[in-house]
């Protein structure tokens, strides 16, 4: 199995700031992915985050406001740029661990709770 | 058109009620994943089906690929079981997972 320490677990940004978000893993892992939720919505890919690579955005979502990076296997960030309220929401990071069988378990981090004012 | 559909959307049960939550879904897949979201966000993988039936103490996932449907049965619920339940879906192209909408079910002692 495969734990996900993220944080920040919850933040209250003004208008205009960026937060980044970070995802420890405690085993390697290839892809991480970053998903949205807005209130009473299911989860939205945002991105998928490849080490030694850029990002796949998803369509909808820009790098330059969603900026990432993967410095290595167990690393990831995720930064919300120039917020506004509209991005209030719950952000998950998220790894597929393989197995023998090929499809893998899905794990998340504890989720960093948004609230943009 | 969402590919993922789940039901019913909220729930409500008495403490000790059998439970079940359907999720149907559009597309070929290689594996289904059913979710626990509790209130502060975080969220857990109770099982991974591919094909049949599994059970994790009083939670039971079935999975029926021809028909493209999945089940997920709580026995004997308790309050503690209160949370959201996501369905989710790998298909078989592309990196990305599909989810459900979830189910939101509260249990009152």
């Amino acid at each position: 199995s495969a734990v996900i320490s993220q944080k920040p677990s919850r933040d209250i940004c003004q208008r205009g700031t960026s937060l980044t978000i970070q995802c420890q893993v405690d085993s390697q892992v290839t892809m991480m992915f970053w998903y949205r939720q807005q209130p009473g919505q299911s989860l939205t890919l945002i991105a998928t985050a490849n080490q030694g690579s850029e990002a796949t955005y998803e369509s909808g979502f820009v790098i330059d406001k969603f900026p990432i990076s993967r410095p290595n296997l167990t690393f990831s960030t995720l930064t919300v740029s120039n917020m506004s309220p509209e991005d209030s929401s719950i952000y998950l990071c998220s790894v597929e661990q393989e197995n023998r069988s090929y499809t893998g378990e899905l794990f998340f981090g504890e989720g960093s709770r948004l609230t943009v004012l | 058109k969402n590919e993922v559909e789940q039901s019913p959307q909220n729930l409500t049960a008495q403490e000790g009620e059998f439970i079940t939550i359907n999720c149907s879904y559009s597309v070929g897949i290689s594996a289904l994943h059913w979710l626990q979201q509790h209130p502060g966000g975080g969220i857990v993988s109770l099982f991974m089906l591919s094909s049949g039936k599994k059970k994790h103490g009083r939670l039971i996932a079935t999975i029926n690929i021809q028909e493209k449907h999945s089940s997920l049965h709580i026995t004997a619920s308790h309050p503690r079981d209160s949370a959201v339940y996501i369905c989710a879906v790998r298909p078989f192209t592309g990196n990305q997972f599909y989810f459900g909408t979830g189910t939101s079910l509260t249990v009152i002692p």
